[in-house]
């Protein structure tokens, strides 16, 4: 699958920097997911939206700022950022279906570094 | 609550021979759903095979097959005939089915990095 697309693919910020991550899906899908992906630590849930409303945010630090527009976009909004919030950011969108075979596809992810 | 548990951190393997990911679960509830997925060091989370709880064969997806043992609550991945390209992360994951609202909480292990030598 090659419906989820991300950009930037690299990004380098100082901590007083403002920028934003972008995820476009063309899977006609509407359930969009952002995942924190650290060093030696499984996937972490961070935001998910269904139908363009947020269904769920994992206490996720207010300098992490989600936008879903529409059911085709999602956006991160980063300001603040501190070195541990350096990680690959993945994007992910499904069906947005209750039933267990629900499967997620992932975009290539935004390897963000926080100086 | 649940849990995903993958204890090989990495494994190598010979081109063309069979290799087996183990992948642990914890979960009280009857229905749910086990994914695995590839991510190869470019980052993109790959899916690659599905099996539900209430399925009564294995899983099976080209060269991928998962190796589904309930009451021991194990999903291997068996990949044949393994490839260079093969060479990646890959993680088990379980679907949360008691996630809030209308999400699909997926909750990940920690992966297995699989190394295939020529």
């Amino acid at each position: 699958e090659t419906g989820v697309t991300q950009t930037p693919r690299h990004l380098v910020m100082g901590m007083t920097n403002k920028k934003s991550l972008k995820c476009e899906q063309h899977l006609g899908h509407n359930a969009m997911y952002w995942y924190k992906q650290s060093a030696k630590k499984p996937l972490e849930l961070m935001f998910v939206y269904s139908l363009e409303e947020r269904v769920e945010n994992n206490s996720v630090p207010s300098r992490f700022s989600p936008e879903c527009p529409n059911s085709s976009h999602l956006f991160l909004h980063l300001h603040t950022l501190q070195p541990e919030d350096s990680a690959l950011y993945l994007c992910a969108s499904s069906q947005g279906r209750e039933f267990t075979q629900e499967t997620q596809y992932f975009g290539p992810g935004t390897r963000l570094l926080v100086l | 609550a649940q849990k995903i548990t993958q204890t090989q951190p990495g494994m190598f393997v010979q081109e063309k021979e069979a290799v087996t990911l183990d992948c642990t679960y914890d979960t009280s509830d009857q229905s749910y759903g086990l994914f695995w997925y590839k991510q190869p060091s470019s980052g993109e989370m790959i899916f690659l095979i599905y099996q539900g709880s209430y399925d009564e064969q294995n899983a099976t997806e080209g060269r991928y097959s998962l190796n589904f043992q309930k009451a021991r609550k194990s999903a291997n991945l068996v990949i044949s005939a393994s490839q260079l390209g093969d060479s990646a992360m890959y993680f088990c994951a379980m679907r949360d089915p008691w996630g809030s609202g209308a999400t699909n909480k997926l909750i990940f292990g920690t992966g297995t990095l699989l190394a295939v030598q020529p």
